[in-house]
């Protein structure tokens, strides 16, 4: 079965500090994995995908993500925050029967940006 | 290209009621899928149409359902409304298939009192 843990709820990051939010997966099937954020009150914005090309994905604003087989994990990073990264960010990986849309998603790491 | 549009942005209903909710995908997107947000529960599958049928479907009681139209825009129904319904519903449309990027609508507001 598909499944995603998100390690920490909450993190706390200085402005120009490194961001660093853990993934780690569970899949019976090779796995599609996605990143996705939420501002409130909004919709998901995807910022990256990994689909078995490149195991270093790089998204947008910044973010890039480490798709590492053997730690089935698939960490979010992003070199210097800025503030206006503050905002819940989602892992989630594709089911695994058929050809499904459907995601399974990490309980959310919300990212706060200290000035 | 116009993005995924789910109506009403936000609704009050009283126990006992019955709701539905609107999604209209991106233009293309043949696959829809519905999720409610909770603090407590997180994000979760409700159910996937494409092409007019289920593909797929969360474990949700009878009461949700949903369908969609031949024009891919999707409905979802929530009957006998209870307070635990109270949830961000939102919608995602992408191309097809497992992998496909999904993209997500802003979310329908739901509030049962």
């Amino acid at each position: 079965a598909q499944s995603v843990t998100q390690l920490g709820s909450h993190v706390s990051v200085s402005e120009g500090a490194l961001v660093l939010l853990r993934c780690n997966y569970s899949s019976s099937v090779p796995p599609y994995l996605f990143w996705y954020v939420q501002y409130p009150n909004q919709g998901l914005q995807l910022l990256l995908k990994y689909t078995s090309a490149a195991t270093l994905v790089k998204g947008i604003n910044g973010f890039e993500a480490e798709f590492k087989k053997s730690e089935t994990s698939f960490h979010l990073t992003k070199p210097s925050a800025h503030m206006s990264d503050a905002a819940e960010y989602f892992c989630a990986v594709s089911g695994a029967s058929g050809n499904t849309g459907k995601l399974i998603f990490g309980q959310g790491t919300t990212l706060q940006v200290k000035p | 290209k116009a993005g995924v549009t789910q109506t009403p942005r936000y609704l009050i209903k009283t126990r006992g009621q019955q709701v539905t909710l609107s999604c209209s995908p991106i233009s293309g997107h043949r696959s829809v899928s519905w999720y409610q947000q909770t603090p407590g529960q997180g994000l979760q599958f409700l159910f996937e149409y494409f092409s007019e049928t289920q593909r797929n479907k969360g474990n949700f009681p009878g009461r949700f359902s949903g369908r969609q139209f031949s024009n891919s825009r999707s409905e979802m129904n929530v009957s006998t409304l209870e307070l635990g319904d109270s949830a961000l519903y939102l919608c995602a449309s992408s191309l097809a298939g497992r992998g496909s990027e999904a993209f997500f609508g802003q979310g329908t507001r739901l509030t049962v009192v």
